[in-house]
This record gives structure tokens, C-alpha cells and sequence, in this order.
């Protein structure tokens, strides 16, 4: 069984401070990882794709892939209260696969 | 901006009656994609579909489940005989690439499908 593991949370953090997520995954064939942000109620929202190693970084946010530990992670910076969400971690191996989510809480 | 499109929002069935879910995929997508998502758990995926067949499916997409491409912009997710356990959101999502590296999928808003 392929999994993506995340911390459920919630991660809570002041506004402006930086918000720090964590997704690691089992298969080691995957190819390609995403970040989605999910509202309550709504739609996945894609946020970031990272398919080598190292970082990318696109406006407040950065993601951070190592294969070899099998880890994925993403960084918002300066986070604002409307960055709170379920932030879900998605890995593309043999199949598609998502992880249970964080629940972020961006406090004013 | 270009977007999926889903219809109904809200299905409301009772037990043991065939429903259609409904989604207009990206236009110049090739790729079209069915996940579900019950009441507060993960994001499950369903089946991918390509060139008019299926491509991938998951263990949960068993024959009461099938797709369809009826046309150029619709793409059909069929529940036969639905059970208590068939309510959850639906997704469908599109993307332009397939496997390998690249895989962006877009989402649709999802339909609620109630069975009672």
C-alpha cells in the first residue's frame, strides 16, 4: 500500500510568521509531487508542483523535495489569515495519491 | 482562466438507484481524472481517463463504477446501484500531461452526492 503521510494538525501560527508543512511518502518510484490547498467545503487548489530535488520557491511559497529521505515539505512565508486551510500533499508514483492534510491556523 | 466545470453540486439518490456525475474538463486537456472525497477524509483517486479509455483506476473503482466521454467536452462518472457508502464529493480533475513528471491536476468544485 502506498501511503503520504502528513500531520493532521492543526499547525497554528501567528500572522506574518512562517508556516511550515511536512509530507513524507512511501513509494520510492514516485516521480512528481504537489501541494494543494483546500478550503472547507471546497475543491483541491493547486498551489505548488516540485519534481526534483532541492527548492522552488513561487511567491510566499517554497517547497522543498528529498528523495532520498522521501520527504516533501512546504514553507509559507508571511502567512496571512486567509492561508488557513487543509494544505494536502499529493505524489504521482504508480498512481496518484493524496495525503490526509494538515489543517492550517493562521491567527490575526 | 480556464476552469472544470461540475454538475449537479448537490445529488441526493436513494440507495440502489444509478447516478450520473457530470464534468466538463479543461478544453485543450487530454487527461480527466475522478477522485472522492468522504465526509473528513483524504482525497481518494478513482480512475484517470485517456484517448477514450481508461488508464489507471483504483481498487475502490470496482463495476459499479464506470466513465464515459459521450462527447468533446463531457466526461461522465456512472454509479450503478449506489450504496449508503457511495455519499462523498466527487471530483473531477483535468490536466495536459499524463504520467511521468508532469501532472498538474485542476480540480472541478466537486458534487455532493447523498444517498439515502
Amino acid at each position: 500500500q502506498k501511503e503520504v503521510e502528513q500531520n493532521s494538525g492543526p499547525l497554528s501560527v501567528p500572522e506574518g510568521a512562517i508556516a511550515s508543512l511536512n509530507c513524507t511518502y512511501s513509494d520510492r518510484v514516485s516521480q512528481s509531487f504537489f501541494w494543494y490547498r483546500q478550503y472547507s467545503g471546497k475543491s483541491p487548489e493547486l498551489i505548488m508542483s516540485i519534481y526534483s530535488n532541492g527548492d522552488k520557491e513561487d511567491g510566499r511559497f517554497t517547497a522543498q523535495l528529498n528523495k532520498a529521505s522521501q520527504y516533501v515539505s512546504l514553507l509559507i512565508r508571511d502567512s496571512q489569515p486567509s492561508d488557513s486551510a487543509t494544505y494536502l500533499c499529493a505524489v504521482r508514483g504508480q498512481n496518484f495519491v493524496f495525503g490526509p492534510g494538515t489543517r492550517l491556523s493562521v491567527l490575526p | 482562466e480556464p476552469e472544470v466545470t461540475q454538475t449537479p453540486s448537490h445529488q441526493v439518490t436513494q440507495m440502489g438507484q444509478e447516478v450520473i456525475l457530470r464534468c466538463v474538463p479543461i478544453s485543450n486537456h487530454l487527461y480527466f481524472y475522478w477522485y472522492r472525497q468522504i465526509l473528513g477524509q483524504k482525497v481518494e483517486f478513482l480512475v484517470s481517463f485517456y484517448n477514450n479509455e481508461i488508464s489507471e483506476k483504483s481498487e475502490i473503482f470496482d463495476d459499479q463504477f464506470s466513465v464515459e466521454r459521450p462527447d468533446g467536452s463531457n466526461f461522465t462518472l456512472k454509479i450503478r446501484s449506489t450504496k449508503l457508502e457511495d455519499s462523498a464529493m466527487y471530483f473531477c480533475a483535468s490536466s495536459d500531461s499524463g504520467g511521468g513528471s508532469y501532472n498538474e491536476q485542476f480540480f472541478g468544485p466537486g458534487t455532493r452526492l447523498t444517498v439515502l
